[in-house]
């Protein structure tokens, strides 16, 4: 079972260099999420999809786009890396519905490094 | 109101020794309290989880005690083990409507052998 894959599992970027992060989930899922991950900071939501065909922003999304693709995957976009955009990149997923299974399931993440 | 506040930022704990983390949060609609466990390199993975309308939940070595008066919980690793080494995150959701999860910033637990 290869739950939540995220690609790449590392990224060197420039500033300004645009860039999609991939993620798919196979466990037939309805939502899933992308967080961010910093020393100090914890787990911050940046964009968040509680079913296929609907996006919406959570704690920190400036700079980020998404694209929920279809029920499997779920894709973040930054248009123009910037250093503070250096982080890792977690992906998650959860079966979903309102009032559903409660248990989120991560991706390995993708550690990123804007230059 | 959407913040997790946990300490301590890090823990150092002898083999066999208790290791305890505490969370605080302000939103009341919270109704469901997981703790994820981070190995280096690894995504978080549910460790154990509560609702509001029990004190306590116990799975082995690990339980929740949840105090919903004070808006406070913990997690309690009893007889903890070097493989216990890792880093946890306390978090908090509404179970109804978008059902994001607001996590704590995480505690690094060094257990020493």
């Amino acid at each position: 079972n290869a739950g939540v894959t995220q690609t790449p599992k590392f990224q060197v970027l420039k500033t300004g260099q645009s860039m999609t992060l991939q993620c798919a989930q196979d466990m037939n899922h309805n939502s899933m999420y992308w967080y961010r991950q910093d020393p100090g900071m914890g787990l911050r939501l940046i964009y968040y999809s509680a079913s296929e065909g609907t996006t919406d922003k959570g704690e920190v999304p400036n700079g980020y786009n998404v694209s929920r693709l279809n029920k499997r995957e779920f894709s973040l976009r930054l248009e123009s890396a910037a250093p503070s955009q250096t982080s890792v990149y977690f992906c998650a997923s959860r079966p979903g519905g309102v009032r559903g299974n409660t248990e989120a399931f991560f991706g390995q993440g993708t550690r990123l490094t804007v230059v | 109101q959407q913040q997790v506040k946990q300490s301590p930022q890090s823990l150092i704990v002898q083999k066999g020794g208790i290791s305890i983390i505490n969370c605080a949060y302000e939103n009341t609609a919270f109704d469901y309290f997981p703790w994820y466990q981070q190995f280096p390199g690894k995504g978080p993975a549910l460790l154990i989880a509560i609702r509001p309308d029990v004190s306590e939940k116990k799975e082995g070595r690990f339980t929740i005690s949840f105090n919903k008066s004070a808006k406070q919980f913990s997690l309690h690793i009893m007889d903890s083990q070097p493989g216990d080494s890792a880093t946890y995150f306390c978090a908090a959701t509404v179970t109804s409507g978008t059902y994001k999860y607001i996590f704590g910033t995480g505690t690094r637990l060094k257990v020493l052998a």
